[in-house]
């Protein structure tokens, strides 16, 4: 079944690193025919594009993140992940992954979305 | 990079048709026909459900339809239904490889 799912850690602590997996199903992140995408969405905020990497490791960032943001691939795992470094209260979001097809501007598929809640 | 311009709220009865409206700039809604939207119900992953301004995917119903004049773009919606209610959030290419989302719209089906 074709799928995204999101993991990782409910709380981190102000000042914390976050780190979220997105694990893929029925599609192969090898091909390369896709670009792969985090997304959040703060309490009563809209969304917000956080970075997408493609296969070959290259990456974009929304700049507001650039200076915090990781996004690193594991083809074994088929599984692609979010590093999000000196987390505060405003990064408390509903974090989204999303695929692209290459060179397309929307998203075709997500996963469901994970909680992370910063509080000490 | 700043949130395209969405209406917090619209609201319609079944039956009846609403739009959504989206408004960007000429950096991204006015020069791309590359914008997207999405349906978001509460504990569920997001829905494409038009792109590349006016497209529908497969399974899409075509009471949804998208358009754009300028820097605005506009989602329809016809023959409102009770599952229709959700949130709506658009989106556009901004060049430099980057997305920008609007700050979304609550459908409310009366």
């Amino acid at each position: 079944q074709l799928q995204l799912q999101e993991s990782g850690p409910g709380l981190v602590k102000p000042s914390q690193t976050l780190s979220l997996s997105c694990a893929v199903s029925g599609d192969s992140i090898s091909t390369g025919r896709h670009s792969w995408s985090w997304i959040r969405q703060a309490p009563g905020r809209g969304l917000e594009w956080v970075g997408y990497i493609y296969h070959s490791g290259d990456t974009y960032y929304n700049p507001s993140l650039k200076s915090r943001v990781t996004i690193s691939i594991n083809t074994t795992k088929n599984q692609f992940s979010l590093r999000l470094t000196s987390m505060a209260a405003e990064d408390s979001a509903v974090y989204y992954c999303a695929r692209a097809l290459k060179w397309t501007w929307y998203f075709d598929l997500w996963g469901r979305g994970t909680l992370v809640t910063v509080s000490s | 990079q700043s949130a395209l311009t969405q209406p917090r709220s619209v609201s319609g009865s079944p039956g009846q048709s609403v739009t959504i409206s989206c408004s960007g700039t000429s950096s991204d809604v006015g020069g791309y026909d590359y914008v997207s939207w999405y349906q978001l119900h509460p504990g569920k992953a997001p829905n494409l459900i038009i792109y590349d301004v006016t497209v529908r995917p497969s399974g899409v119903p075509d009471r949804f339809s998208g358009s754009k004049s300028g820097n605005t773009a506009s989602l329809t919606i016809s023959g409102l239904q009770a599952e229709d209610e959700a949130d709506y959030y658009c989106s556009s290419y901004e060049g430099n490889y980057q997305w920008v989302f609007g700050g979304g719209t609550t459908l409310t089906v009366l």
